[in-house]
């Protein structure tokens, strides 16, 4: 059970590149979403969704996109990297949006 | 609007003291508040949720509706304390949840 797996690690872009981070779970859980980590900002919630075919926007969602396609994976999406989109990236999962969300290591993002 | 606010960037006690890690909010509906921490080299978990009413690791958090505030408590702080500490809250969506800046404690020997 490996829990959230989060990949890349740690990727550097250049301004205008796209790429996608992906996140996978093995729990089954329905519910998924993507947080950014700011210094000094804490965890802003950039997309999340509630099952499979099924996702909607938080609080940051521009310039992101996100599907969800099977109940496992739930990859996002920067169709032209900003500098402004250097960040920290958390996946997290949870049985529904009520119970205990369960964190990915991150994944480290320097856009140049 | 929804809003989290920890006011203490660091906060630093030596072993033994209490320590209290402050966290307020700004919603008008019934709130259901969270703590999550992160140990270094650590994933995010979730410490304690107001709706469970429980003691996890010796920390304590009551809600008060009317100061708007759900602060950390624990009475004797020890060194495997030291980590991030991040206030959340669930939003009147749901599925929504806003996070706090986040304080990070410093337990000194």
């Amino acid at each position: 059970n490996a829990g959230v797996t989060q990949t890349p690690k740690f990727q550097v872009l250049k301004t205008g590149q796209s790429m996608t981070l992906q996140c996978a779970q093995d729990m089954n859980h329905e519910y998924m979403s993507w947080y950014r980590q700011d210094p000094g900002m804490g965890l802003r919630l950039i997309h999340y969704s509630v099952g499979a075919g099924i996702t909607d926007q938080g609080e940051v969602p521009n310039g992101y996109n996100v599907s969800r396609s099977t109940t496992e994976d739930f990859p996002l999406r920067l169709l032209s990297a900003a500098p402004s989109q250097t960040s920290v990236y958390f996946c997290a999962s949870s049985r529904d949006s009520g119970e205990t969300q369960y964190f990915g290591p991150g994944t480290r993002l320097l856009v140049l | 609007a929804q809003r989290v606010t920890q006011p203490e960037k660091l906060l630093s006690v030596f072993k033994g003291a209490p320590v209290e890690l402050k966290c307020n909010y700004s919603y008008s509906g019934s709130p259901e508040l969270f703590w999550y921490v992160q140990y270094s080299r650590q994933r995010l978990q979730l410490l304690l949720r107001h709706i469970s009413r429980e003691s996890i690791k010796g920390f304590t958090a009551d809600l008060n509706k009317g100061e708007t505030s759900f602060h950390l408590k624990k009475p004797f702080a020890q060194e495997e304390d030291s980590a991030m500490y991040y206030c959340a809250l669930r939003g009147d969506n749901f599925n929504k949840f806003y996070f706090g800046s986040g304080t990070k404690l410093n337990v000194k020997p």
